[in-house]
């Protein structure tokens, strides 16, 4: 099963409200998350690292202020689109790296398909 | 910077035919992490393989076979004998140690039956 879980999987709001995406490790802490953005027919773009106790560090072009990410624990990271606009219609996918005695990796949610109307 | 280059941007093929995904990627660090990942129209990304920067050895699985050559700094991907099923958009992907990755432009693939 999944081990980075992201909720909701599709979300349609009207413009001008607030949607807010989860993105959840089930089986291991995660102090840094990543969200990456991905308009349609192009490629996966870093938006901003997540990082638990701590502010998170946005790409440049990334509006911290449109896009609020809260990890509040070691297992949650949560991305806020405010105020969102139909240009904000896009796939938005958490990862969450991991390390274990020498090994790594990198699992991702299933996405987000926001639609803004 | 990190940068990865999908030169191919669709590829076509009928069924049972061999398919070779190009990438090249550019990196200034010596420890790094090459992937491959599948985007089917569902969005998930399916992971494929994740190879390291001291670990030249090539890999096949099942029809899944890819080429690493840290001397022409490409990472090649080929879907041999290829199926409706693998019709999908392909992504090669780079990442240091902070597991922080950079994408390529991904390639369409489609198998017609």
């Amino acid at each position: 099963g999944a081990v980075v879980s992201q909720h909701p999987s599709r979300v349609i709001c009207k413009s001008g409200t607030s949607v807010k995406i989860e993105c959840r490790s089930l089986d291991f802490q995660a102090t840094t998350m990543f969200w990456y953005r991905q308009f349609p027919k192009q490629s996966l773009m870093l938006m901003a690292t997540s990082n638990e106790g701590s502010k998170a560090t946005y790409e440049q072009g990334v509006e911290k202020d449109k896009f609020l990410i809260n990890h509040a624990s070691l297992t949650l990271s949560t991305l806020t689109v405010t105020s969102a606009h139909p240009e904000d219609s896009s796939f938005y996918i958490c990862s969450a790296p991991w390390w274990d005695r020498g090994r790594r990796g990198a699992f991702f949610g299933q996405g987000t398909r926001l639609t803004v109307v | 910077a990190q940068k990865v280059t999908q030169a191919q941007t669709e590829i076509s093929v009928v069924e049972k035919e061999d398919v070779t995904l190009d990438c090249v990627y550019e990196t200034r660090d010596t420890t790094y992490y090459l992937f491959w990942y599948k985007q089917p129209p569902s969005g998930e990304l399916v992971f494929l393989i994740r190879r390291n920067s001291f670990d030249e050895q090539n890999e096949i699985s099942g029809r899944y076979s890819w080429n690493f050559q840290k001397s022409t700094s490409s990472f090649n991907f080929t879907i041999t004998a290829s199926q409706v099923v693998d019709s999908a958009v392909y992504f090669c992907a780079l990442a240091s140690n902070d597991y922080k990755l950079s994408f390529g432009a991904g390639t369409t693939v489609t198998v017609r039956a």
